[in-house]
């Protein structure tokens, strides 16, 4: 059965420091798909991105980046130089479906930036 | 596009009385689907739709009726409430198919049942 595992329930920063946050996943299948969701303090649930399981190409986007790693079932999500309105809880997620169904999220990772 | 929306926002329910949910999508998507969401355990899936007229019970299913009649709307109906079910409710709707299925989500619903 697939699972995520989020290791890290609660991250606190001082602001421009760099953080990781880690996704450990497991899985069967050779094709799925991973997620990375982010929820701040508002509560409403921020797509961040997806990444298939044949494209382990890193991938950069502003101050985050994500570095996938088959070898070792990762997904990590770092933010480089980060700042207060990163704080949020972020949640990693899978899917093993080819149609997209049943995605399963990790518990979260809370990250706090402090000023 | 209002994307996905939900409503009540907020929600009280004593112990026995039943509800319903509701959730629609302008995104013209296939997907639909109910998670809940409680401290520490990150989002469970409720139960889920493919299409109208289909449905499909997901991880907690337990205590939930869905059903789907048209392809924007995806109703969550709580039969009996129980105080376990006191939770943040999240409906979410996607495209179906690799590569564009990354689920988007309504705002939610805060359930508590006394």
């Amino acid at each position: 059965a697939q699972k995520v595992t989020q290791a890290q329930t609660e991250i606190s920063v001082v602001e421009k420091e760099d953080v990781t946050l880690d996704c450990v996943y497991e899985t069967r299948d050779t094709t799925y798909y991973l997620f990375w969701y982010k929820q701040p303090p508002s509560g409403e649930l921020v797509f961040l991105i997806r990444r298939n399981s044949f494209d382990e190409q890193n991938e950069i986007s502003g101050r985050y980046s994500w570095n996938f790693q088959k070898s070792t079932s990762s997904f990590n999500f770092t933010i480089t130089a980060s700042q207060v309105v990163d704080s949020a809880v972020y949640f990693c997620a899978l899917s093993e479906d080819y149609y997209g169904q049943n995605f399963v999220f990790g518990p979260g990772t809370r990250l706090s930036v402090l000023p | 596009n209002a994307g996905v929306t939900q409503t009540p926002k907020f929600q009280v329910l004593k112990t026995g009385q039943s509800m319903t949910l509701q959730c629609a999508q302008d995104m013209n998507h296939e997907y639909m689907s109910w998670y809940r969401q409680d401290p520490g355990m990150g989002l469970r899936l409720i139960h889920y739709s493919v299409g109208a007229g289909i449905t499909d019970q997901g991880e907690v299913p337990n205590g939930y009726n869905v059903s789907r009649s048209t392809t924007e709307d995806f109703p969550l109906r709580l039969l009996s409430a129980a105080p376990s079910q006191t939770s943040v409710y999240f409906c979410a709707s996607s495209y179906r198919g690799p590569g564009r299925h990354e689920q988007y989500f309504g705002p939610g619903t805060r359930l508590t049942v006394t």
